[in-house]
């Protein structure tokens, strides 16, 4: 079955330096890839998505390009702030499983001043 | 569209009470989920429902839960009897599986549970 491996956390760094949260997976179809993110106290919300090979998602600084000869979407960011500071979570829809989503367990990171 | 909306926001039941969470999907989504959240286990997918018909359920911990899905515009998921192990957080979600956002999961803000 269908499955998303992250790099396991949490994740410490300091402001302005440079971030890579790493994610793999597997699936039995062609899946689009996706990056959500969850702030302290709400749901998770899109951060960036990439739908077929070599296609680059970006957002807010952050972008993830979709490898499939080495099946991974790998997240990052040049200068983190404090407000990025949340739980990064990786996450992969089959279509032939009619939209079902499978997620990684989440990565948190901490952003010091 | 105002999301997906969960209610309530925060419940607090005592064991052995029966505890019913709602979730109203967006409009024009065919797929709804429902997750559950603590620290210890991460998030985890407890039942998924497709066009109302529930696909995967092989989450769902045990009989105490169910859930159902009596139209496109609402699914409750319900515990009877609750248990303090139950206290955690309860997203819904819902996805579109044609269009732009196609595979794109809309989370509702969560129902935060605390069974004593």
């Amino acid at each position: 079955g269908d499955s998303v491996t992250q790099m396991e956390g949490p994740v410490t760094l300091s402001e302005e330096a440079f971030l890579t949260i790493n994610c793999t997976y597997t699936a039995t179809g062609y899946p689009s890839l996706f990056w959500y993110v969850q702030y302290p106290g709400e749901g998770l919300q899109l951060l960036l998505k990439a739908t077929k090979a070599d296609d680059k998602g970006s957002n807010k600084g952050f972008e993830a390009t979709y490898r499939k000869e080495t099946t991974s979407f790998h997240l990052e960011k040049g200068s983190v702030q404090v407000s990025d500071s949340a739980v990064y979570f990786c996450a992969l829809s089959d279509q032939p499983n009619a939209g079902k989503s499978t997620f990684g367990d989440g990565t948190t990171l901490t952003v010091k001043p | 569209d105002a999301g997906v909306i969960q209610s309530p926001r925060h419940e607090v039941t005592e064991m052995g009470q029966e505890v019913t969470l709602r979730c109203k999907p967006i409009s024009g989504h065919n797929s709804l989920f429902w997750y559950r959240q603590t620290m210890m286990r991460g998030l985890e997918l407890l039942i998924y429902f497709n066009n109302n018909v529930p696909i995967d359920d092989s989450g769902m911990p045990e009989d105490r839960f169910s859930a159902k899905m009596p139209n496109a515009s609402f699914s409750t998921l319900k515990i009877q009897p609750s248990e303090p192990r139950d206290s955690a957080v309860y997203f819904c979600a819902s996805i579109q599986t044609g269009g732009p956002s196609v595979g794109e999961a809309f989370f509702g803000q969560g129902t935060r549970l605390t069974v004593v």
